[in-house]
């Protein structure tokens, strides 16, 4: 069966970078695409963009270029969003989520158990 | 970008009971519109997408309907373990948005 799973809590210092990882499992995983979305406490899902497995090729959404990047190492079918110059409202939890179809829709399908980052002094 | 509302924000339903949750576009989605359920702590499940299809394992007291820029999900009998927030989502145009979400809560 399909499987993400994420890395685990962090906390981090304003300024600093994370990186987070989602691998999978139970599937191919150069077939689907990754998303990343963005839940801030309380708050409801944002989406952040998407990555092509097959090529690599990132997709932002407005509000997550600049410091935000997605990447991939497709030999141990991991996926990876690294934030750089961390700001305390970068404070969220992290999700990545398969594409829906083959090679086709990339609307979030199934979910990581999601990463919780928190940027604090 | 297209903005998604979701309407009641909260939704007060006793077990056994049917709960109607809307989800209204700003501007057509065609079908592609999707449910995810999220219970608190856990991460959001998927439902429902192409409006209408029940992800793999859903039971069928979940069922959606609509087309365009109006939207229904219907539990058809709650569960203790139906109570949660639901988002819908369209998946028409780039970017993906979700609507802000209803709460189920137990009556």
């Amino acid at each position: 069966q399909v499987q993400l799973v994420q890395s685990g809590s962090e906390l981090k210092k304003p300024g600093a970078s994370v990186k987070v990882s989602c691998k999978a499992s139970g599937y191919t995983f150069t077939s689907y695409a990754m998303n990343w979305v963005r839940q801030a406490p309380g708050q409801g899902l944002e989406w952040m963009g998407w990555i092509n497995t097959n090529t690599g090729n990132p997709t932002y959404a407005q509000g997550f270029t600049g410091r935000f990047v997605f990447s991939l190492d497709t030999s141990v079918s991991t996926a990876f969003l690294q934030i750089s110059s961390l700001k305390a409202e970068d404070t969220a939890v992290y999700f990545c989520a398969r594409g829906l179809t083959v090679f086709g829709v990339v609307t979030p399908g199934s979910w990581g158990q999601g990463t919780l980052v928190t940027v604090s002094s | 970008e297209i903005v998604m509302t979701q309407s009641p924000a909260t939704l007060s339903v006793s077990p056994g009971e049917r709960a109607t949750l809307s989800c209204r576009a700003s501007q057509s989605v065609s079908s592609n519109l999707a449910w995810h359920q999220q219970k608190p702590g856990q991460a959001p499940r998927l439902l429902i997408y192409g409006a209408s299809t029940r992800a793999t394992g859903i039971p069928a007291r979940f069922s959606g309907s609509g087309s365009g820029t109006e939207f229904t999900l219907t539990i058809s009998s709650l569960q203790s373990e139906d109570f949660a927030v639901y988002y819908c989502q369209q998946y028409n145009n780039w970017p993906l948005t979700f609507g802000g979400g209803t709460k189920v809560e137990i009556k």
